[in-house]
């Protein structure tokens, strides 16, 4: 079936860093790749949208300049968080569309903690 | 703005007995939904899916009930077991195509007690 991977699934870094969090399409290509963030006990909230080879649609409320995504290849997108802060601290999950199924296969999650 | 609601953050059912969890949503335009099950630190897994033009959609134990005047849709589980236990994510999206992005509410976490 469809598998998406993401790393790391934990990371620990400190305020001021960036940190990459890395999403792959292993078996498909996704042409469309979702992130979101997830707080404790609370729902997963979509960050933005992400086309290959164009610019990512954010959500309001979403500082582009501080979650930065690329998605250039079918296969690959990131999610950089620059100069961490520890509110940036949270759950971030990815989520690739999948023309073949008209579905989304989603990532393991990666658990930023930023101190 | 909350378009997509699943107002009971935890429910508990006895196992074998049927799991209802309930969904409500308010954007007219969404006419395709989906349940995942999710365990902490782990991605979502896609369990089931409905589309507007149907009321109901089965799958094993799991059904979908959608009614559509109400805004409503529930998942069935029955009989259910201990593996069920995890939180249950009910998802919307406005187009038919995976590349429109799909709305969650704020989960259920259901117990099924031995």
């Amino acid at each position: 079936g469809a598998v998406v991977s993401q790393h790391p699934s934990r990371v620990i870094c400190k305020s001021g860093t960036s940190v990459k969090i890395e999403c792959r399409s292993l078996d498909f290509q996704a042409t469309t790749m979702f992130w979101y963030r997830q707080f404790p006990k609370q729902s997963l909230m979509l960050m933005a949208t992400s086309n290959e080879g164009s610019k990512a649609t954010y959500e309001q409320g979403v500082e582009k300049d501080k979650f930065l995504i690329n998605h250039a290849s079918l296969t690959l997108s990131t999610l950089t968080v620059t100069s961490a802060h520890p509110e940036d601290s949270s759950f971030y999950i990815c989520s690739a569309s999948n023309r073949r199924t008209n579905g989304y296969t989603f990532g393991s999650g990666t658990r930023l903690t930023v101190v | 703005d909350q378009q997509v609601k699943q107002n009971s953050p935890s429910l508990s059912v006895q196992e074998g007995r049927i799991s209802i969890l309930n969904c409500d949503y308010t954007n007219s335009m969404f006419d395709y939904f989906l349940w995942y099950k999710k365990y902490p630190a782990e991605g979502p897994t896609f369990l089931i899916s409905i589309s507007s033009i149907k009321d109901k959609n089965e799958d094993g134990r799991f059904t979908v009930f959608l009614n559509k005047s109400a805004k409503h849709l529930s998942l069935h589980i029955v009989p259910s077991q201990p593996g069920d236990s995890a939180v249950y994510f009910c998802a919307a999206r406005a187009q038919y195509s995976s590349a429109s992005k799909i709305i969650f509410g704020s989960g259920t976490r259901l117990s099924i007690r031995p």
